[in-house]
């Protein structure tokens, strides 16, 4: 069963990047989507956004001009940079491999990092 | 691109039927069979439940269901159980991003 282990650090400052990872194991990261998706304490889900093992990318739009994400397909892991953070920012981040069907396309969330709490303080 | 809407709260007793309704638009729920459902419990992780509308992942109990009519899904939960009081949300494919709704709080009396 595939597994997702988020990393990075638990504390940013305003105004500086957010930078996560997500290390996939037991399984191989190749021929996927792969999707951040975050958690404000108390609230919901956010889907910040996807990547294709080739690099392809798509983001939520109220996101898009702050976020990046990147894949390394050496190292089994893919990676989340989001700019500019400000307290607002503040969540738990999961990572998520996005399921697929032939008849539907990428379409649902499985499995799911444990998450990581990211702060946004001084 | 709005959250879909979900009710706040569902309750109901131990062994009863409950349904969570989910309503996006022509833009998402009512363009793509790919709604999903997602069980929270506190603390953890959430865990895929429905995808496509009402296909159930192995491993999950045939007491969750799932259906769409138009704009609207719905997650219906019979026979509930104690261990089924938790957070619920849906989501829908929107083309080339993804829409979460705002979440239910079912809760077992």
């Amino acid at each position: 069963q595939v597994q997702l282990q988020e990393s990075g650090p638990g504390l940013v400052k305003p105004s500086e990047t957010l930078s996560l990872t997500c290390t996939v194991s037991r399984g191989s990261i190749s021929s996927y989507y792969w999707s951040w998706i975050r958690q404000p304490a108390g609230k919901g889900l956010e889907w910040i956004g996807r990547i294709y093992t080739t690099g392809s990318t798509n983001y939520n739009p109220s996101l898009k001009s702050r976020v990046t994400m990147s894949v390394d397909t050496s190292k089994n892991q893919f990676s989340l940079r989001l700019t500019s953070v400000t307290a607002a920012d503040t969540a738990v981040y999961y990572c998520a491999r996005v399921g697929s069907s032939w008849s539907q396309g990428p379409g649902w969330f499985d499995p799911w990092g444990q998450g990581t709490l990211v702060a946004v303080s001084s | 691109q709005s959250a879909l809407t979900q009710p706040a709260s569902v309750s109901g007793s131990p062994g009863q039927s409950i349904t969570i309704s989910c309503t996006g638009t022509s833009s998402d729920v009512g363009s793509y069979n790919l709604v999903s459902w997602y069980q929270q419990h506190p603390g953890k992780a959430p865990k895929l439940m429905i995808y496509e509308v009402s296909k159930r992942p192995s491993g999950v109990s045939n007491h969750f269901s799932g259906s769409k009519s138009g704009n609207t899904a719905s997650l219906t939960i019979s026979g509930l159980q104690a261990d089924d009081e938790a957070d619920y949300y849906c989501c829908s494919y929107a083309g080339n991003s993804y829409v979460f709704g705002t979440g239910t709080k079912v809760t077992v009396l």
